[in-house]
């Protein structure tokens, strides 16, 4: 069984700054199966990278994913207001799923 | 437009049952796993299971094997998701999630959420 084990639980950053978000799996997994998402109070989540570094529809470019084997890293240039949510990682290879518990970037 | 529509909050007993409703809308239902995950308050994703639409085949996470099964019907494009032996710690909301195209992309489109909320 996969483990996502994202850090840090909470990041405060101000309008403007940059916000470099972790994502560790207990194991090596296929990069081409890692994904994050975003979700806001009330809402569902929001599909913002897969392939580990490809953009989904409609995902501006000051988000950018990066990373391989157990280290995955999501980046946030130039934060924007509605940038500040939850932001989760996911496996999704061998049929399976799992999510990490989640880094949630707050206002400073 | 492609949309998921989940039928609306339960309120259940502990030991009672809960089947959740999703219809699919905007692209062909069978072509398309369908995922089911559930967020509990104030707390992360948690994925339940899958089913493909066209087959039938189902595959769930470990922690619900045996309290939890998917079904759907195709004909009005709907897919259910059924949890029993219903406990407190079940309140959450439950989200239906369509598979994206091809084996690349994950989940790409939800449901609004289904609040289950569980209480004597």
């Amino acid at each position: 069984e996969i483990v996502l084990t994202q850090s840090p639980d909470t990041l405060f950053l101000s309008p403007g700054e940059r916000a470099t978000l972790s994502c560790r799996a207990s194991q090596s997994i296929n990069s081409r199966y890692f994904a994050w998402y975003q979700q806001k109070p009330g809402q569902a989540p929001r599909l913002l990278i897969y392939g580990t570094s490809s953009r989904a529809t409609g995902i501006p470019d000051r988000f950018s994913g990066s990373g391989s084997g157990t280290d995955f890293i999501l980046t946030i240039n130039r934060l924007e207001p509605e940038d500040f949510a939850v932001y989760y990682c996911l496996y999704y290879g061998d049929s399976l799923r799992a999510f990490g518990q989640g880094t949630k970037v707050e206002i400073k | 437009q492609v949309q998921l529509v989940q039928s609306g909050a339960e309120v259940k007993k502990p030991g009672a049952s809960v089947k959740v409703s999703c219809e699919a809308s905007g692209y062909i239902f069978a072509d398309y796993y369908m995922h089911w995950v559930r967020q509990a308050p104030g707390q992360g994703l948690e994925w339940m299971g899958w089913i493909h639409p066209n087959s039938g085949d189902t595959r769930y996470a470990q922690q619900f094997q045996g309290r939890v099964t998917l079904t759907r019907d195709t004909s009005i494009s709907t897919a259910y998701m059924d949890l029993s032996t219903l406990t407190s710690d079940d309140t959450a909301v439950y989200f239906c999630t369509r598979d994206g195209p091809g084996d690349i992309i994950p989940e790409d489109y939800w449901g609004q959420g289904t609040l289950v909320t569980v209480s004597s």
